[in-house]
């Protein structure tokens, strides 16, 4: 597509249920992120997904958090057991090649929260 | 490690300047610039390499020092579409981008 697509765009769900939220990125970019943006506050990273390399977790705030990508194509974001401090836009960016000074492009995100 | 941006805030009038800075303790790669509207994804403005250049972008235009570890944001002759949070986001070589927590800029007429 031209953009970056996530869906759903609005999620709220319960205390202790589990969710997931989608990513299609754009055709041919090999980098995938995901973020998380809390109300007010800056880009705090999560994820990172490069090719068919061992992706890059390190921003995983807990176990509860988990990601998948399917080859350089859709990736889902999955919380478990979610808690009220997950409330928050998940963001998802591409990159084209981020080695060769390609910016990111953002999808619109998905505004999480659990009530 | 989370790069510093400062100011924090900015007010300007039409037709003002503005600069905005970012500064990171990590040895960088490469430094781009966003700016996000309110409940909107952030935008890719520019990005500048290791050994790059000044670049420019309308008369929005970014330096990079790599000695200092320093970007600044130059925004001249503001207009009211420049309103906005404007992140930094700093790159280590092969990693991912770690972003400030933002400059917030209004423009008013």
């Amino acid at each position: 597509g031209a953009g970056v697509s996530q869906s759903p765009s609005n999620k709220v769900t319960e205390k202790g249920k589990d969710v997931e939220l989608r990513c299609d990125p754009i055709s041919g970019h090999t980098a995938l992120y995901w973020y998380r943006q809390r109300l007010g506050q800056g880009l705090e990273f999560l994820i990172y997904f490069q090719g068919n390399s061992a992706p890059d977790k390190s921003g995983l705030p807990s176990d509860r958090f988990s990601a998948e990508r399917t080859g350089e194509s859709v990736s889902t974001l999955t919380i478990q057991r979610t808690q009220q401090e997950d409330s928050a836009v998940y963001l998802c960016a591409s990159s084209l090649d981020p080695g060769l000074g390609y910016g990111y492009t953002f999808g619109s995100g998905t505004r999480l929260t659990v009530v | 490690q989370q790069p510093v941006q400062s100011p924090q805030a900015v007010i300007l009038r039409e037709g003002e300047d503005a600069v905005i800075n970012c500064s990171s303790s990590k040895a960088l790669y490469s430094v781009h610039w966003y700016r996000q509207k309110h409940g909107e994804a952030p935008v890719f403005l520019m990005i500048l390499l290791k050994g790059g250049e000044q670049k420019g972008h309308e008369k929005i235009s970014a330096s990079f020092n790599e000695k200092k570890q320093q970007s600044s944001l130059y925004l001249t002759a503001s207009q009211l579409s420049y309103s906005g949070t404007y992140f930094c986001g700093t790159e280590r070589a092969g990693n991912m981008l770690t972003f400030g927590g933002g400059t917030r800029l209004m423009v008013k007429p």
